[in-house]
């Protein structure tokens, strides 16, 4: 099974300031690798795909980079709306694997 | 646009065993790969199952292979999850999503009480 790591678990910034998360994977998930945002009450969004690739009607602030072991989301110039839970997932092999999530919040 | 929804989530007894269904309204799910995920309150996601375009696939999270179906009826453009032995740790609200994660139901709550 292949363990995704997210960090930080909380990331406490400001709006307008950028954001850099991180996702690191046990073995290589190649480019096999899915960001998501969730905010509270409501189901998960895919934001990034193919650890690059924005989906439909994802900001272009929102961008995913990394290949292998090691994955980045970035979000620069923070928005009020952009204060969520952050989610890596990989789908290279079975099981399909979650990170643990991290909290960005506002400071 | 259309939407997945999802139906069947209850309060049930550890044990006991319930299904949760998953309908396409205005998407057509009998071409996609479709999934289960479920959250905790206040946890991650945890991805369960998933299944492909006519059902001859399956693939099960360890914690419950052997316990849950994943299953599907193209006629009927809907998905479900058959839950046996549920335990207490097992509450949670369960989605469906659909190929590539792409569209996500809203969820159902299973409860399951001691």
């Amino acid at each position: 099974e292949v363990v995704l790591t997210q960090s930080p678990a909380t990331l406490s910034l400001s709006p307008g300031e950028r954001a850099t998360l991180s996702c690191r994977a046990s073995h290589s998930v190649s480019a096999s690798l899915s960001w998501y945002q969730q905010k509270t009450g409501q189901p998960p969004r895919l934001l990034i795909s193919g650890a690059s690739k924005r989906a439909t009607g994802t900001p272009a602030r929102f961008s995913g980079s990394g290949s292998g072991t090691d994955f980045t989301l970035t979000i620069s110039g923070l928005e009020p709306e952009d204060f969520a839970v952050y989610y890596c997932q990989q789908r290279s092999s079975w099981p399909i694997t979650f990170g643990q999530g991290t909290r960005l919040e506002i400071k | 646009d259309g939407q997945l929804v999802e139906s069947g989530g209850d309060l049930v007894q550890s044990g006991g065993s319930l299904r949760v269904s998953c309908m396409g309204s205005g998407v057509t799910i009998s071409s996609q790969w479709m999934n289960w995920v479920r959250q905790a309150p206040g946890k991650g996601l945890e991805w369960v199952a998933s299944i492909n375009e006519d059902g001859s696939e399956k693939y099960y999270g360890d914690s419950v292979k052997g316990r849950f179906t994943i299953s599907r009826d193209n006629g009927k453009n809907s998905l479900y999850l058959e839950m046996n032995s549920l335990r207490v740790e097992e509450t949670a609200v369960y989605y469906c999503a659909g190929m590539e994660f792409i569209l996500w139901g809203q969820g159902t709550l299973v409860t399951v009480s001691s």
